[in-house]
């Protein structure tokens, strides 16, 4: 079946400038996460969505970053003006999570943005 | 702070030797835990997980891993490594309950000598 998959694969941009990314998620998964991978570092958390919940933006960095998901499916992560800092791969992940439960999470094989 | 910590940035064995990849978790109640691979230019792939029960774990590609909750400990082996197995390697985990929103560990850069 299909797994988890994410827009464009490769992004370069200016600073300044905003960016969209998109994670489509495995059909009926309910959670979606969103991680930032820089180069060397581990897996830091931005954002969870979980079924109608509202999400937990806990782990976005600043305001400069937003995220959606619509109809409970696909999700866009947006970083407006951009900085090289911003400079990393974006993983997205689904799971099935029922409530009340952990399960493991499916990842997409990111998108690796560059600000130049 | 409630974390999981992979003490070993990178760990290099030869090819056919056996390997163990260190993971230590800082949760009060009983963690929920998993081993993730990544690839070059792969995303992250499980490779097992621990929830509850038995403490030995087993899971694809011959890994297996040992829940020891004396050690706080989650280390994950193989007997005998192939030069495939050269991949970035992350220990996740989170407590019962809570948020459900993993936390992952830096990794270990696992490098298989032929």
């Amino acid at each position: 079946g299909a797994g988890v998959s994410q827009s464009p694969s490769n992004k370069v941009t200016e600073k300044g400038k905003d960016v969209e990314l998109r994670c489509d998620p495995i059909s009926g998964h309910t959670a979606l996460y969103w991680y930032r991978q820089s180069l060397g570092q581990g897996l830091e958390f931005l954002i969870y969505f979980q079924g109608n919940s509202a999400p937990d933006k806990s782990g976005l960095p600043s305001d400069r970053f937003s995220a959606e998901r619509t109809g409970g499916s696909v999700s866009t992560l947006t970083i407006q003006r951009t900085q090289q800092e911003d400079s990393a791969v974006y993983l997205c992940a689904s799971s099935r999570r029922l409530a009340g439960a952990w399960d493991e999470q499916f990842f997409g094989p990111g998108t690796r943005l560059t600000v130049l | 702070a409630q974390s999981v910590t992979q003490p070993d940035i990178h760990i290099t064995v030869s090819e056919g030797a056996s390997l163990e990849l260190r993971c230590n978790y800082s949760y009060g109640a009983t963690p929920y835990l998993f081993w993730y691979v990544q690839s070059p230019g792969q995303g992250l792939q499980l490779l097992l997980k621990y929830f509850s029960g038995d403490t030995l774990v087993q899971g694809i590609k011959g890994f297996e891993a040992e829940f020891k909750r004396s050690q706080s400990s989650f280390n994950l082996r193989k007997p005998s490594v192939h030069w495939s197995d050269a991949a970035e390697y992350f220990c996740a985990g989170g407590p019962s309950g809570g948020s459900y929103i993993p936390t992952f560990g830096r990794g270990t850069s696992l490098i298989v000598h032929p």
